[in-house]
């Protein structure tokens, strides 16, 4: 079975603080795994997966396949990061975890 | 056309009745998800189509839901005898297929029951 965990629903910062939103997932076989993100009153749009290895907006995810996890981390977070944010898993179909609120205060 | 399109946008309809939503995958994906996004639920897989075919129909909350793709193109879902627990943004996405590309999704089709 596929499972995707998003532990944390709420996360405040200031703006300039680190952020970290912690993925962790289960699935037997060799996953494929994402971030996506939902400003508001926007659709759903990919931030970044993980076979790309790039820097999205200042965002960088390393898929940690020991720990099972897909952390999403930005060292300086802006007001404009402020979202939704969701993991995903592509293994036989593509899941979500529950999403996580980023609120970056002034 | 160049993304995703659902409708209708917002829906509003009484218990009990029947609901059609409807979406427009990217031309030529192969792959069209139907998710429900709910409050503190995040996005709950319902049904995803290869082609016109449905390998995985495990989402789908009751017999009350049911979802068609026909000429590897357009999806349709339909909800019978709706309950308000039912009410949510129904969400589409389609992909290329295989391993190839992300997910492109649709504004999503707002439905309350009253």
């Amino acid at each position: 079975a596929q499972r995707v965990t998003q532990p944390e629903k709420l996360l405040s910062v200031f703006k300039g603080a680190p952020v970290e939103l912690k993925c962790n997932y289960s699935y037997s076989g060799s996953p494929e795994l994402f971030w996506y993100v939902q400003y508001s009153r926007q659709r759903l749009q990919l931030l970044l997966r993980h076979i790309s290895r790039e820097s999205i907006k200042g965002f960088t995810a390393d898929l940690n396949k020991g720990e099972t996890s897909f952390h999403l981390k930005k060292p300086f977070a802006q007001e404009e990061d402020s979202a939704m944010y969701y993991c995903a898993l592509r293994g036989e179909k593509l899941v979500f975890g529950k999403g996580m609120k980023l609120t970056v205060n002034p | 056309g160049a993304g995703v399109s659902q409708s209708p946008s917002n829906k509003v309809t009484e218990k009990g009745k029947d609901v059609e939503l409807r979406c427009d995958p990217i031309s030529g994906h192969t792959a069209l998800y139907w998710y429900r996004q709910s409050l503190g639920q995040g996005l709950e897989f319902l049904i995803y189509f290869q082609g016109n075919s449905a390998p995985d129909k495990s989402g789908l909350p009751s017999d009350r839901f049911s979802a068609e793709r026909t000429g590897g193109s357009v999806s349709t879902l339909t909800i019978q005898r709706t309950q308000q627990e039912d009410s949510a943004v129904y969400l589409c996405a389609s992909s290329p297929g295989g391993q190839r590309g992300g997910y492109t999704f649709g504004s999503g089709t707002r439905l309350t029951v009253v």
